[in-house]
């Protein structure tokens, strides 16, 4: 039972453009939430994180927004680089479990 | 500085052979520690977890499995790999319930 999906396994967008990386949830106690970038044979590195209790959080060219309702969120990348060509993984946990479920990923490709 | 490395970065075994992976965190006292496995095209697996010395949590039932006999040590082992055994194996750390997850370097398996 996948917990945490995202239904994209790949995106491409143009330099400068904006990415939007989506991801879904089925446990409605999962109250923190997290993103990730992975490049390959390397391990994940902390992009930014959302608490339940907000909808947005935003560090610097990345924002975070998180639809409780609709168990849904979403990375966005604004202007998108090269550099920011990578896997990326959205991540969930509930409080009082240690746990930190992932989703599959969605391979993300900025072209110059 | 908080600081994470696992070894070996790569491992070729055959089938049925053991397996002793490590993973040593400095810099922090008491991390929960984590064991993910990334598939190929598969998203990050969470196998074990544990928050504190010689307390596992198993999350997959499987041929595998996890030791802690120290506080920023986490092993883990198989007597038996099987074929499908094989992945990039990644260890993680984070301090108290909620909070980024810090991962290593990833270690890739491949059996034969």
């Amino acid at each position: 039972d996948q917990q945490v999906k995202q239904n994209s396994p790949s995106l491409s967008v143009q330099e400068g453009r904006i990415s939007i990386l989506n991801c879904d949830y089925t446990n409605s106690m999962f109250d923190y939430f997290l993103w990730y970038k992975k490049y390959p044979a390397e391990g994940p590195t902390f992009l930014i994180s959302i608490s339940s209790i907000k909808d947005k959080n935003e560090d610097g060219r990345f924002t975070v927004f998180l639809n409780k309702s609709a168990k849904h969120l979403s990375l966005h990348i604004v202007p998108s680089q090269p550099g920011d060509s990578a896997v990326y993984f959205c991540a969930a946990s509930e409080s009082g479990t240690y746990k930190y479920i992932f989703g599959t990923g969605t391979r993300l490709k900025v072209l110059a | 500085s908080q600081t994470i490395h696992q070894w070996p970065a790569t491992l070729v075994q055959p089938v049925g052979s053991p397996l002793s992976l490590e993973c040593t965190v400095e810099g922090t006292s008491n991390p929960n520690l984590y064991w993910y496995r990334q598939a190929a095209g598969r998203g990050l697996q969470l196998l074990f977890y544990s928050v504190g010395i010689g307390q596992i949590s198993s999350e997959v039932p499987q041929n595998l499995s996890a030791s802690r006999p120290q506080d920023r040590q986490f092993i883990l082992s198989s007597k038996k790999l099987l074929l499908s055994d094989s992945g990039f194996y990644l260890c993680a750390w984070a301090t108290g319930d909620h909070g980024e997850l810090f991962f290593g370097e990833g270690s890739r398996l491949t059996v034969l």
